[in-house]
């Protein structure tokens, strides 16, 4: 079945550092989704790209969607202490059915 | 508008017991999908539910089931429990299924067996 794989897993920086998160799936996606998540509490929704080779902004956050809609990063500039959580990357395949798959996350650490 | 609800909050059972958990979503939202969620996995998709259909069934054994009402609340059960079923359990809404839809989590069921 469609496996999303996120990488790195941990991401300690420094306040003020930049960080990357990448998202790769095994098969073609229809979109993908980007959900935050901090320490104790839900998945928040953050976006969702559609097209291929799509670019999104949200202040400091920068979401990409790669040219074969199979791979996805998100990049925070200059970060803060209050990006501070896991960051989930999740996709729907191609296909009429299939469920949104999550990746296992990235949690990020700012140390301030 | 009022977010999505799960009940209990928090949950402790013995092994061999079962368990229903309780979802209502956001006014409107005919979708519920559900999801477990343990430290290193990430969040592993238990079903998803469209108007009382069950859309979709991810990789968990027959233990664990679900249905979804006619006013779109969704409920799960997981018999037998076992120690490895300790997990916080996520319940999602959305408008719709399928292609696009973003999905709003509750706040979660903690369910620890013992």
């Amino acid at each position: 079945g469609q496996q999303v794989m996120q990488i790195p897993q941990y991401q300690h920086v420094q306040e003020g550092e930049d960080f990357t998160t990448y998202c790769n799936s095994s098969t073609t996606l229809s979109n993908i989704q980007w959900y935050k998540q901090r320490p104790g509490g839900h998945p928040v929704f953050l976006i969702q790209l559609v097209k291929s080779g799509e670019v999104k902004k949200q202040k400091r956050l920068t979401f990409q969607f790669g040219e074969a809609k199979k791979n996805s990063s998100l990049h925070i500039t200059a970060t803060q202490t209050t990006d501070v959580g896991t960051y989930f990357c999740a996709g729907r395949g191609n296909s009429g059915n299939t469920p949104l798959v999550f990746g296992k996350g990235t949690r990020l650490s700012v140390i301030a | 508008k009022a977010g999505v609800t799960q009940t209990p909050r928090y949950l402790i059972k013995t092994r061999g017991q079962q368990v229903t958990l309780s979802c209502s979503p956001i006014s409107g939202h005919r979708s519920v999908s559900w999801y477990q969620q343990t430290p290193g996995q990430g969040l592993q998709f238990l079903f998803e539910y469209f108007s009382e259909t069950q859309r979709n069934k991810g990789n968990f054994p027959g233990r664990f089931s679900g249905r979804q009402f006619s006013n779109s609340r969704s409920e799960m059960n997981v018999s037998t429990l076992e120690l490895g079923d300790s997990a916080l359990y996520l319940c999602a809404s959305s408008l719709w299924v399928g292609q696009g839809g973003e999905q709003y989590f509750g706040p979660g069921t903690r369910l620890t067996v013992t």
